[in-house]
């Protein structure tokens, strides 16, 4: 069945320094989701790509959708320790309301 | 104000002993969904519904059951809950229509089946 690949599992910065992760589907995706969830929270909706090669960005957020819409990524410049949390991207296939998640990057910034 | 509410937060129960969980917004939104998270499988869609009186399958469905007979709830039902459901489950909900939006999410449902 269809499957969302999401790396790296955890990542581990010190504050300032950047960092990205990465999410390939196995098949064309029609949109893509990012979400954040804070330790012990629920996720939290960040952006949604629609388009093949979008690029867009929340001040030191950037996401991409890939050419092929079957990649993206998120990247995130000069981490703060505000942005530890675990981030996921949710693919969408056609019309339909199936989602699948990736398993997910969970980001650790040491002060 | 704007929200997605489960209850219950949090549930100790029995192999076998059936259990409702509730989810309930309040924004008019047509797509809901369940998921379950949990550690290093991240999260898994169960069910989702993308209007009233229509549900369907998502990744994991099986031993769950949903309904959707009003807009703003949607329930999972485990008829007859098992130790590898335990889990945390969350409800989200979406503006849909012809696809699915930003989700808002539920504060979550810690279930332990022994």
């Amino acid at each position: 069945g269809q499957q969302v690949m999401q790396i790296p599992q955890y990542q581990h910065v010190q504050e300032g320094e950047d960092f990205t992760t990465y999410c390939n589907s196995s098949t064309t995706l029609s949109n893509i989701q990012w979400y954040k969830q804070r330790p012990g929270g629920h996720p939290v909706f960040l952006i949604q790509l629609v388009k093949s090669g979008e690029v867009k960005k929340q001040k030191r957020l950037t996401f991409q959708f890939g050419e092929a819409k079957k990649n993206s990524s998120l990247h995130i410049t000069a981490t703060q320790t505000t942005d530890v949390g675990t981030y996921f991207c949710a693919g969408l296939t056609g019309n339909t309301g199936k989602l699948i998640f990736g398993q997910g990057t969970t980001l650790q910034v040491k002060p | 104000e704007a929200q997605v509410t489960q209850n219950p937060r949090y549930l100790i129960t029995v192999t076998g002993k059936k259990l409702t969980v509730t989810c309930s917004q309040n924004m008019n939104h047509e797509y809901m969904s369940w998921y379950r998270q949990d550690p290093g499988l991240g999260l898994r869609q169960i069910y989702y519904s993308m209007n009233v009186e229509v549900t369907d399958k998502g990744d994991v469905p099986e031993g769950y059951k949903v309904s959707r007979k009003e807009k703003r709830n949607f329930p999972l039902i485990l008829e007859s809950p098992s130790p590898n459901q335990t889990s945390l489950y969350f409800c989200a909900s979406s503006f849909g229509g012809r696809g699915v939006y930003e989700q808002y999410f539920g504060p979550g449902t810690r279930l332990t089946v022994t």
